[in-house]
């Protein structure tokens, strides 16, 4: 079946400019993710939905950064005013929720370039 | 200290090899485990979760160590397509939320 897919794969924007990053889940996955990975850099969480609760968003660091899930499946990263600093790849991953911990499924990532 | 660490490396490795990487975790309420594998510049992909009582994969080994907070991972006749970044990942205990490690990179030489 389909995995995570995102859009767009790469996308270069000037400082200042807003930016939405999209994924779309694995079908039936009730869980999304949405992570940072800078160059040569671990995984940054910076939000989390899962079904109907309220998105746990203490990763996102700071007000220019919002994300919303529609109908539980598509969800939308938005960076306002982006900054060098975002600069990043941002992964988003899906999963199912289990007793045994939940396998995430990442999507390919969307390559941010803010120049 | 951070939540989840890991030794960056590189750890390089003939062929045929066997190499174990450690990951130390700071949450004691922790209680999901999981070893990630990451190529250069791709998504990670789950390489295998990590039980109680340890368990096998073919040449991957993985066991938890509750007392220390840590767990490991060995691999087995080192094969060069084993060469990525394996990334250590641990749930914050009693949340859905999963933190990463920075990632071990292992490079398997012919």
């Amino acid at each position: 079946g389909a995995g995570v897919s995102q859009s767009p794969s790469n996308k270069v924007t000037e400082k200042g400019k807003d930016v939405e990053l999209r994924c779309d889940p694995i079908s039936g996955h009730t869980a999304l993710y949405w992570y940072r990975q800078s160059l040569g850099q671990g995984l940054e969480f910076l939000i989390y939905f899962q079904g109907n609760s309220a998105p746990d968003k203490s990763g996102l660091p700071s007000d220019r950064f919002s994300a919303e899930r529609t109908g539980g499946s598509v969800s939308t990263l938005t960076i306002q005013r982006t900054q060098q600093e975002d600069s990043a790849v941002y992964l988003c991953a899906s999963s199912l929720v289990t007793g045994r911990g939940n396998e995430q499924f990442f999507g390919p990532g969307t390559r941010l370039t803010v120049l | 200290r951070k939540e989840v660490e890991q030794d960056p490396g590189p750890f390089n490795v003939p062929e045929g090899a066997t190499v174990a990487f450690n990951c130390t975790y700071s949450n004691s309420a922790s209680q999901s485990f999981f070893w990630y594998r990451q190529d250069c510049r791709k998504e990670p992909k789950l390489l295998m979760s990590v039980y109680s009582s340890g368990n096998e994969d073919g040449r991957f080994t993985a066991q938890l160590n509750r007392a220390s907070q840590y767990i490991s991972l060995l691999i087995r006749d080192s094969k060069l397509s084993d060469s990525a970044t394996y990334l250590c990942v641990v749930n914050r205990g009693g949340t859905y939320k999963y933190i990463f490690g920075t990632g071990t990179r292992l490079k398997v030489l012919a």
